[in-house]
């Protein structure tokens, strides 16, 4: 167990719908990661929060956003979905502000279907 | 884009043989990292070499670096069954992300 919690674990769903993606970072670590994995694009960077501000940002659609919460919680928001976005989502964590140092915590994902 | 490029892209061997995977990279490293992903679940980071060594061990798993070459080896002994997974190398590209390569699928026959 790493330590982060992702919610839904799947999560199946329309085109033209709008979902969103939760995570809670291990306890203590301040940045968060968003990942997108798909067969043919294998694993693409989204976007890095660290303590609340956005850090880096990947590949990420404009109809895609994220945030990290007070709490360090984030959310990943999809809309308009489209068949192509389905995939697994994957959150991970740092105790640091980036991935230079160490290493990331990742959570067992969310399996978005859109049909 | 991807930093990253794992080869081979499959790799199958026998309980007991050793698997050698190998990973190239474009930019200079801080680090180079090695993580494990069994069949839908999530990414397992299993060793990290920094750009001034050479060579890492952590159980049955070597990690060799050669910075000249730009290019990185995960060996692991004396496979397992439960071994069988995808092993992505990554690298810290820019200042914070660590992008992925495509990974190597390997399987261990019993």
């Amino acid at each position: 167990d790493s330590g982060v919690t992702q919610t839904p674990k799947h999560l199946i769903t329309a085109t033209g719908q709008r979902v969103t993606l939760r995570c809670s970072p291990r306890s203590g670590d301040l940045s968060v990661y968003w990942y997108q994995q798909s067969l043919d694009q294998g694993l693409q960077f989204l976007i890095q929060y660290y303590n609340g501000e956005e850090r880096a940002k990947g590949n990420i659609l404009e109809r895609f956003s994220a945030q990290q919460f007070p709490d360090l919680h984030s959310e990943l928001n999809l809309s308009s979905l489209e068949l192509g976005d389905s995939a697994l989502y994957f959150c991970a964590s740092s105790v640091d502000s980036g991935a230079r140092e160490g290493e990331l915590f990742f959570g067992e994902g969310s399996r978005l279907t859109v049909l | 884009s991807q930093q990253g490029e794992e080869d081979p892209q499959a790799l199958s061997i026998q309980e007991g043989e050793n698997a050698t995977m190998n990973c190239s990279y474009k930019t200079s490293i801080n680090n180079l990292q090695w993580y494990r992903q069994n069949s839908g679940r999530g990414l397992v980071h299993l060793i990290l070499i920094r750009s001034n060594e050479r060579e890492k061990h952590s159980g049955r798993l070597r990690v060799t670096l050669d910075t000249s070459k730009k290019s990185s080896s995960l060996l692991i002994t004396a496979s397992r069954a439960a071994d069988t997974a995808s092993y992505f190398c990554a690298t810290v590209q820019g200042a914070q992300k660590l992008v992925f390569g495509q990974g190597t699928r390997l399987t261990i026959n019993p």
